[in-house]
């Protein structure tokens, strides 16, 4: 009974490839995002939707595609894999968006990328 | 803009020590804060959160006060466990972003 869940787990891919991550959740949440760990442990937001509508982009590479075919999926397709990709990857969601919400988020377990 | 400073890690306790990590934010307005606890291989969890003011957030027999004068959010614990070990990430939500501190890596040994 997995709240988020993404997969896979790991995706170990080489440079130049294409790659996608799918993420699912049933919490009935209403807002879904992206957010990548870098080797430090540090978070940065990708992407955020809103009842399938792109809310935030932050300044990520256009190699970086996101889709949401509805409320409870956001996946997140990769082109032309770099190294600089390898990181992991967190799927979230949470009820409603606002400005300054009171909402926590709730967390996938992560995709770790590894580019060879 | 919108940001959140944690106290460097690593922090080595050992077991029934008292734990704070350091937080403090900036942020225009009275954003929403959180500690999210991410252990090792997993995702993150949320820990605590407060939403206003003065407001206590607790959990697990972690705490943390909501400190608008000096725009602080520490996370204390009074005795922690081996079990305890992991990475503490402070955050506020701005913009409809929840923002990140740089994380703290915890390890309490036996």
């Amino acid at each position: 009974d997995t709240a988020v869940s993404q997969t896979p787990k790991y995706l170990v891919t080489q440079m130049g490839n294409d790659k996608s991550i799918k993420c699912e959740q049933n919490l009935g949440h209403d807002t879904m995002y992206w957010y990548k760990q870098d080797s430090k442990k540090f978070l940065k937001i990708m992407f955020s939707y809103n009842n399938k509508e792109l809310i935030i982009n932050e300044t990520v590479p256009n190699r970086f595609s996101p889709k949401s075919p509805d409320k409870a999926h956001l996946n997140l397709h990769i082109n032309s894999l770099e190294l600089g990709d390898s990181a992991v990857y967190f799927c979230a969601s949470s009820h409603g968006w606002t400005g300054t919400g009171s909402y926590g988020y709730t967390f996938g377990s992560g995709t770790r990328l590894t580019v060879v | 803009g919108n940001s959140v400073t944690q106290m460097e890690g690593p922090v080595t306790l050992s077991e029934e020590a008292f734990l704070t990590i350091n937080c403090t934010y900036t942020a225009t307005g009275y954003p929403s804060l959180f500690w999210y606890v991410q252990y090792p291989g997993e995702g993150l969890q949320l820990l605590l959160k407060a939403t206003k003011a003065d407001d206590k957030g607790s959990n697990k027999g972690f705490e943390a006060t909501y400190r608008k004068e000096t725009t602080s959010f520490h996370l204390e614990k009074g005795s922690v466990q081996v079990s305890d070990s992991a990475v503490y990430f402070c955050a506020l939500i701005a913009g409809g972003k929840l923002i990140f501190g740089q994380g703290t890596e915890l390890s309490v040994k036996p």
